[in-house]
């Protein structure tokens, strides 16, 4: 069982830039959460994709947008980069109620 | 709303001495409640979990970890600190023992074990 996967590991963008980041869950696994990981912070939840659509949101503007596809991978974009957006994103996979989120190895992004 | 308050962003000590990570939540409705720990450059892993079956639970790696509905606390103690367990360890709280709510994370206790 190959786990959480996410591609790419880093990413360096620039203002404005837009970004996607790429996540597939643990086989079996049918719900997707995304979450932000600022420097010395704890991860905060961005969305959760169930069933192709957004099931749950958390306090995050609109530039901020996902999608799930059929095969329950899922991807995370971002417009308008700012400065503010350099996090590590993680994405954790779970079975709807089932058991608990296991987390990927999240994606770098440096937003210069 | 639910929250989480880890007291304490840097704990060091001893390999051999006992581990207390402090961890205290919030929350209107009867919480679960997790312990992650996350190596450098990885993402997070589960430790041990709270599902109201019994108090005292037990994770992996020999942590334990004891809800105290009265004092609304949920800290992770070892007895023994191993040079392998220096890592990041969060606290969080979340509507649903299940991968169905949002998990509300508190920010974090980096451990230091010194030989």
């Amino acid at each position: 069982d190959a786990g959480v996967t996410q591609s790419p590991t880093h990413l360096i963008k620039t203002r404005g830039q837009q970004v996607t980041l790429r996540c597939s869950p643990k086989s079996g696994h049918d719900t997707v959460s995304w979450y932000q990981q600022a420097l010395g912070q704890g991860p905060q939840f961005i969305f959760q994709y169930y069933e192709e659509e957004e099931r749950q949101r958390g306090n995050f503007p609109d530039r901020f947008s996902g999608h799930q596809f059929p095969n329950y991978s899922s991807e995370l974009n971002v417009n308008a980069l700012l400065l503010g957006d350099s996090a590590l994103y993680l994405c954790a996979s779970s079975s709807l109620g089932l058991n608990e989120q296991f987390f990927g190895p999240g994606t770098r992004l440096t937003v210069l | 709303a639910q929250s989480v308050t880890q007291l304490g962003s840097h704990v060091s000590v001893s390999e051999g001495a006992l581990v207390l990570l402090r961890c205290n939540y919030s929350s209107s409705v009867p919480p679960y409640l997790f312990w992650y720990v996350q190596y450098p450059n990885q993402g997070l892993q589960l430790l041990l979990k709270y599902t109201s079956a019994a108090t005292l639970v037990k994770g992996i790696n020999g942590f334990e970890a004891e809800f105290k509905k009265s004092e609304t606390s949920f800290h992770l103690t070892k007895p023994s600190a191993h040079m392998s367990d220096a890592a990041e360890y969060f606290c969080a709280v979340s509507k649903d023992q299940g991968g169905s709510e949002k998990l509300v994370f508190g920010k974090g206790t980096k451990l230091t074990v010194n030989p």
